[in-house]
């Protein structure tokens, strides 16, 4: 495609729900990251894929927070038993090369927990 | 680990008028810099980047950034601001011994008043 799609754009959630957040990244881009804004923030990285190999996971918050890139293109992060510090816009960015010099980010998916 | 700070949280501006937005990041041997910039509800789309050579960096929409080792420091410069130009601006930093890994600032929010 284009661009970086993220879906769903809103999700609102009960506290203890599961979710999954989609990416679908620009065609052929082989790195793939995943960060977290909450509100107020900037970004902070949470896990970076190199085609279907997660090479960095050292972000994620919590063993709640899981992320998976199994064909190497599509991305699933999923967050289970959501809490409300979950709370906050996560981003989805591709990028052409191995590593990054400057990613291609998408609209982002808010999340809510309540 | 690398950080970034910026050192305004909020900068208020007229139409037409010159605007600076300050970064600073913590020292490294080599660093690679960026400034993005985020509409609302948008994710964020980069401005320019510095990789290497020449410290001045002429990005999209008019905006530059110079690039000053000894002062650890990418600012970002536009002469003549648009009301367009309103949105968070948001500098990072990618660590050269890191191949994929942004560190961000807190951002900077540009208003743009008529």
């Amino acid at each position: 495609g284009a661009g970086v799609s993220q879906s769903p754009r809103y999700k609102v959630a009960k506290r203890g729900q599961d979710v999954a957040l989609r990416c679908d990244p620009i065609s052929g881009h082989v790195s793939l990251f995943w960060y977290q804004q909450a509100l107020g923030q900037g970004p902070e990285f949470l896990t970076y894929f190199q085609n279907e190999a997660q090479l960095d996971k050292s972000g994620l918050p919590s063993d709640r927070f899981f992320a998976e890139r199994p064909e190497g293109s599509v991305s699933t992060l999923k967050i289970q038993r959501t809490q409300q510090e979950d709370s906050a816009v996560y981003l989805c960015a591709s990028s052409q090369h191995e590593g990054g010099y400057g990613y291609t980010f998408g609209s982002g998916t808010r999340l809510t927990v309540v | 680990a690398q950080s970034v700070t910026q050192l305004d949280s909020q900068v208020p501006v007229f139409e037409e008028a010159p605007v600076e937005l300050r970064c600073n990041y913590s020292s490294s041997v080599s660093v690679y810099l960026f400034w993005y910039v985020q509409y609302p509800n948008q994710g964020l789309q980069l401005l320019l980047k510095y990789l290497s050579g020449s410290t001045l960096v002429k990005g999209i929409n008019g905006f530059e950034a110079e690039f000053n080792k000894s002062q650890t420091s990418f600012h970002l410069r536009k002469p003549s601001v648009h009301i367009s130009d309103t949105a968070e601006y948001f500098c990072a930093v990618r660590d050269g011994g890191s191949n994929y890994k942004l560190t961000f600032g807190k951002g900077t929010l540009l208003t743009v008043n008529p």
